[in-house]
């Protein structure tokens, strides 16, 4: 079983549509989640971080997590053409512990 | 702010050479992590420092790749002897490394090709 496992994709929706992006952890104490973009070709870049359970909204995205299922989302709204790229799920169980990233989900906005 | 400084950008070396790069994380960052990210794939973790200790090599293949962080600030990754299915992005980042505040955040990488 893979430490953090996401759909690969692609995820295609129109312009102005919402994304919806999962991931599930394998190691029930995770404590720490994180959601990267990566452009092609660029390096990821940090989007949202998350580490209660419920919703955290920063303009148009909004990450949401469950520890009892052990799953973690990113919801984008109103997506754009420029929101296409992949998204990477990553975990850290606890402070001075490592940082395990997900496949990530190639995502697809279609103006 | 300065953020996490890799050289070189890119790397073309032959099978069996070596090969070393370099990363600058951001100042204050205590935690410093190398990934390997093989097209397509997600990064994966090659080593994991806290200062100047090691957290977690679990997937760095010891018998070719070496990494040290010296004064807990830069750290260099070396690849010898180099084989063709090393050829990947060599991504290095930093976090502050506090509880709480495990923000990771990720240089431009070094794109190695092995011919």
């Amino acid at each position: 079983q893979k430490e953090v496992e996401q759909n690969s994709g692609p995820l295609s929706v129109p312009e102005g549509a919402i994304a919806s992006l999962n991931c599930t952890y394998s190691d029930r104490v995770s404590q720490s989640f994180f959601w990267y973009r990566q452009y092609s070709g660029k390096s990821p870049e940090l989007i949202m971080s998350i580490y209660s359970n419920g919703d955290k909204e920063d303009g148009r995205f909004t990450a949401q997590l469950n520890k009892a299922s052990q799953y973690v989302s990113l919801l984008i709204r109103d997506s754009q053409p420029s929101d296409s790229a992949t998204y990477l799920c990553a975990v850290n169980r606890e402070y001075g512990n490592k940082l395990v990233f997900g496949a990530g989900t190639i995502l697809r906005v279609k103006s | 702010e300065a953020g996490v400084a890799q050289s070189p950008r890119y790397k073309i070396i032959e099978k069996r050479q070596s090969v070393a790069f370099w990363c600058n994380p951001i100042s204050g960052h205590a935690t410093l992590y190398w990934y390997q990210q093989i097209l397509g794939q997600g990064p994966k973790l090659l080593i994991q420092f806290q200062n100047n200790g090691v957290v977690d090599d679990s997937q760095l293949p010891k018998d070719r790749f070496s990494a040290e962080r010296l004064k807990g600030v830069d750290s260099t990754l070396k690849i010898q002897p180099a084989k063709l299915e090393d050829s990947a992005v060599y991504l290095c980042a930093s976090s502050i490394g506090r509880r709480g505040n495990t923000e990771a955040f990720f240089g431009q990488g070094t794109r190695l090709t092995v011919v």
